[in-house]
């Protein structure tokens, strides 16, 4: 069975520092492994994804993850961190012809002025 | 367009009441979920249907029943709840099945179970 682990619940950044999130994967085959944002009380928006090819994924907002298989990991980047970057990150592992995402346990961001 | 629409942004229910959420996407995907969220935790995945029809159900109480009326349209049927089902209820859409494709989420209906 697929599983996901982001081993860090809380992260707390100041306005402008970086900020990377991590998320390692247990799957066999190869992975398909999404980034998703919630801010309080809304849904979650896609950040990026990565199915194959270059293992380096630029997303939206200025993140951007690097795939390493070698660690099975998928960790979440961005060089400088912005007030309205403060929100819940959800790491997320699916697999060909299946509906079902796992998710992580998510990490709260807080960013500090 | 990428939206998920979803209506009540909020409902506030007793546990006598009978009560729908509705979950609307135009785009074209054939695959339809309901996930519940509690606060601080990864959304659960509840029903899934494509094309129409019911594929999934992850052993969800009876007092939930989902309805896909037509491909861009999905309701979720609530009665006779419990507190605890207060929570953060999503729908997301994404394409067919045969592909890994992104879901897409709506912005969740609050409920409030008194």
């Amino acid at each position: 069975a697929q599983s996901v682990t982001q081993p860090d619940i809380h992260i707390t950044v100041s306005e402008g520092a970086s900020l990377e999130l991590r998320c390692n994967y247990s799957y066999g085959a190869t992975p398909y492994l999404f980034w998703y944002v919630q801010s309080p009380g809304q849904g979650l928006q896609l950040l990026l994804k990565y199915f194959s090819g270059d293992t380096l994924v630029q997303g939206i907002k200025g993140f951007e993850a690097e795939f390493k298989r070698s660690q099975s990991s998928f960790n979440l980047r961005k060089p400088s961190v912005h007030w309205s970057d403060a929100a819940e990150y959800f790491c997320a592992v699916g697999r060909s012809n299946d509906y079902k995402l796992s998710f992580g346990a998510g990490t709260t961001v807080t960013v500090r002025a | 367009d990428t939206e998920v629409t979803q209506t009540p942004k909020h409902l506030v229910m007793g546990m006598t009441n009978k009560k729908s959420l509705k979950c609307e996407q135009h785009m074209g995907h054939r695959a339809m979920y309901w996930y519940k969220q509690k606060a601080k935790k990864p959304p659960e995945l509840m029903f899934v249907y494509s094309y129409e029809k019911l594929s999934i159900n992850e052993s969800v109480p009876s007092r939930f029943s989902p309805e896909c009326p037509n491909s861009s349209l999905l309701n979720l049927h609530l009665h006779a709840l419990q507190p605890e089902d207060s929570a953060l209820y999503l729908c997301a859409s994404r394409h067919g099945p045969g592909d890994i494709y992104e879901q897409y989420f709506g912005p969740g209906t609050r409920l409030t179970v008194t």
